[in-house]
């Protein structure tokens, strides 16, 4: 019944691996995000997609890299993890249109060593 | 640059007491405000506001817009232990057919019994 879900909900690893975020949303909205919390709780937009086309592309790094395969779907690729890449990766979705409530995932503990 | 701030940053109470936290905004193009809690997990929606002076209204929860002065607020009435969270507010702003949210850095509510 999890409207926002997103796995793994912990992940510990080594600086400089690849690392993936899976995303999958059964609301049927037509845009995706992704968010990242600092250690401040501070909550900042990386990505959206609106059918399958990049809307917003905040200033992130070029190592992060999201995929959708489908409208339902909104995976984040870590590349060559670094030390400061800690912290949790929120993934969101919301209906197309202005206005419209933002539903967010349990959010996805990254950790790298 | 649009910007949300919240204030306080923090903020001690003891359960029964009534509490209001604040949130101004300078956006472009202005849609919506959204008001979330944020616990461990997630944030959870609370309310999202379009039209100045409407109150919403859920349980102990309140929140209004005045958007000739641009800011709004979240009272919390007769506080309790479980309301301690992280409360963040988030404008909707920006043209095109989706906005951008940002999120203000969230107000700490701790609620001592």
């Amino acid at each position: 019944d999890t409207a926002v879900s997103q796995t793994p909900k912990y992940l510990v690893t080594q600086m400089g691996n690849d690392k993936s975020i899976k995303c999958e949303q059964n609301l049927g909205h037509d845009t995706m995000y992704w968010y990242k919390q600092d250690s401040k709780k501070f909550l900042k937009i990386m990505f959206s997609y609106n059918n399958k086309e990049l809307i917003i592309n905040e200033t992130v790094p070029n190592r992060f890299s999201p995929k959708s395969p489908d409208k339902a779907h909104l995976n984040l690729h870590i590349n060559s993890l670094e030390l400061g890449d800690s912290a949790v990766y929120f993934c969101a979705s919301s209906a197309r249109g202005a206005g419209n409530t933002i539903y967010f995932g349990e959010g996805s503990w990254l950790t790298v060593v | 640059e649009d910007k949300v701030v919240q204030s306080p940053l923090s903020l001690v109470v003891h359960e029964g007491d009534t509490v209001t936290l604040n949130c101004s905004y300078e956006v472009t193009n202005f849609r919506s405000l959204l008001w979330y809690k944020q616990e461990k997990k997630a944030p959870t929606f609370l309310f999202m506001l379009t039209s100045s002076g409407i109150e919403k209204k859920s349980g102990r929860l309140s929140s209004i817009l005045d958007k000739k002065e641009l800011f709004s607020i979240l009272n919390i009435t007769a506080t309790q232990t479980g309301d301690s969270a992280i409360y963040l507010c988030a404008v909707e702003a920006g043209g095109g057919s989706q906005g951008n949210l940002i999120f203000g850095k969230g107000t700490k509510l701790s609620v001592k019994p």
